[in-house]
């Protein structure tokens, strides 16, 4: 009963270095979304993707770049590593766009850019 | 934009008491309200939500309630136990793209 989960755990990064945390699915869900989560803040939406091979921009998109290739999963790239992209990022899955549901949430990727 | 304030930011209680957690938000045209649970260093699990037309939900020890009009929610539970200590976070959904967050009351439980 695996659900979302997301890789690395953890992260440490020099400024300018580039990389992708990647998450995976196994709920057969069709949205899914990757979220940021800063002390003091609430989540805040990164992007999010409503089906298979679509992406769109959420609240807080600048500095990153997603990627929705297969349904079960949804990559998030850094392009140039800064330290206020210094977070813990959590990716969620839910059924269908505009549902519902409950979303799914990953135990997080826990990233630090020196 | 949507606000989400949870107030407090923490609160600490003995063992067996009931309890309350508030939640309020600037807009009320939602679609629902999700209450979560996040323990240390782990993501989020959802725990009730509640549908705009609902007016409470119920799960075990734990009722939450909607007052779309007024922007507000309360999370109750009942007869704590120590393993309810986590952040307890309210989530308001409004069209169809995105969760709007609060930032969580901590709560601990006192055996």
């Amino acid at each position: 009963n695996a659900g979302v989960t997301q890789t690395p755990k953890f992260q440490v990064l020099k400024t300018g270095q580039s990389m992708t945390l990647q998450c995976a699915q196994d709920m057969n869900h069709n949205s899914m979304y990757w979220y940021r989560q800063d002390p003091g803040m609430g989540l805040r939406l990164i992007y999010y993707s409503a089906s298979e091979g679509t992406t769109d921009k959420g609240e807080v998109p600048d500095g990153y770049n997603v990627s929705r290739l297969k349904k079960q999963n949804f990559l998030l790239g850094l392009e140039s590593a800064a330290p206020s992209q210094t977070s813990v990022y959590f990716c969620a899955s839910t059924s269908s766009w505009g549902s519902n549901q409950p979303q799914h949430f990953g135990d997080g990727t826990r990233l630090s850019i020196l | 934009k949507q606000e989400v304030t949870q107030i407090p930011a923490a609160l600490s209680v003995p063992e067996g008491e009931n309890l309350v957690l508030n939640c309020s938000f600037t807009d009320s045209a939602i679609y629902n309200l999700q209450w979560f649970r996040q323990d240390p260093g782990k993501g989020l699990t959802s725990l009730l939500l509640i549908q705009s037309s609902q007016r409470e939900q119920t799960s075990g020890r734990l009722n939450a309630s909607l007052d779309k009009s007024s922007g507000r929610s309360t999370l109750y539970i009942a007869a704590s136990q120590p393993g309810d200590s986590a952040t307890y976070l309210c989530a308001v959904k409004t069209g169809a793209n995105n969760l709007f967050f609060g930032t969580g009351t901590r709560l601990t439980v006192i055996p």
